[in-house]
């Protein structure tokens, strides 16, 4: 069974500031890795998916990369609506999948 | 427009059963596999079960195996969860996602979610 971390757990920035998370995977994804967003009492959302498409309808300031076993979803610009909880998820199995425990954004 | 509305939510106690439903609109819907994904409270994403587009092929998480069954009624645009032999741990938000049409495409579009309540 592949395990995904998600780090780090929680992130605090300013407005403006670049947000780098990490997605790391038990053994090799290849690239069958999609981010989602989840904000407060809201669903998720698809952010990213083969670990660096851009879902239809999001910003250019998310951006996806990696393969293999580590992965990376960057914010270049953080906005105070990009607070929220980020989740990797892999592919590999599909449809079967699994999602990390998630990271946790805040604004400063 | 996509849409995927869930229902079939409540309270139930210990032992029963509830069924969820998610009636899909705006795509084509016996072309795309379909999935439930639960969210306890306060918790990260746990997918729990998927179906096939034709409904043929069904698949499940370890922690539901036995006790829950997916369907779909194409002719409906429906996809169903039958819960049954529910426990406290299976409280949570039960949300149904579109699937791409294979591993490389995410999950790309989400219902808003129906609450699970398993308490006595």
């Amino acid at each position: 069974e592949i395990v995904l971390t998600q780090s780090p757990a929680t992130l605090s920035l300013s407005p403006g500031e670049r947000a780098t998370l990490s997605c790391r995977a038990s053994q090799s994804v290849s690239s069958f890795l999609a981010w989602y967003q989840q904000k407060p009492g809201q669903a998720p959302r698809l952010l990213i998916y083969d670990a660096s498409n851009r879902a239809t309808g999001i910003p250019g300031r998310f951006s996806g990369s990696g393969f293999g076993t580590d992965f990376t979803l960057t914010i270049s610009s953080l906005e105070p609506e990009d607070v929220a909880v980020y989740y990797c998820q892999h592919r590999n199995n599909w449809p079967r999948v699994t999602f990390g425990p998630g990271t946790k954004v805040d604004i400063k | 427009e996509v849409q995927l509305l869930e229902s079939g939510g409540g309270l139930v106690q210990p032992g029963g059963s509830l069924r969820l439903s998610c009636e899909a609109s705006g795509f084509s819907f016996s072309d795309s596999a379909m999935s439930w994904v639960r969210q306890a409270p306060g918790k990260g994403l746990e997918w729990v079960s998927g179906i096939s587009g034709s409904g043929a092929s069904t698949y499940y998480a370890d922690s539901v195996k036995g006790r829950f069954t997916i369907s779909r009624d194409n002719s409906k645009n429906t996809v169903y969860l039958q819960m049954n032999s529910l426990r406290a741990e299976d409280t949570a938000v039960f949300y149904c996602a579109k699937e791409g049409i294979n591993r490389i495409f995410g999950s790309d579009y989400w219902g808003q979610g129906t609450l699970v309540t398993v308490s006595s």
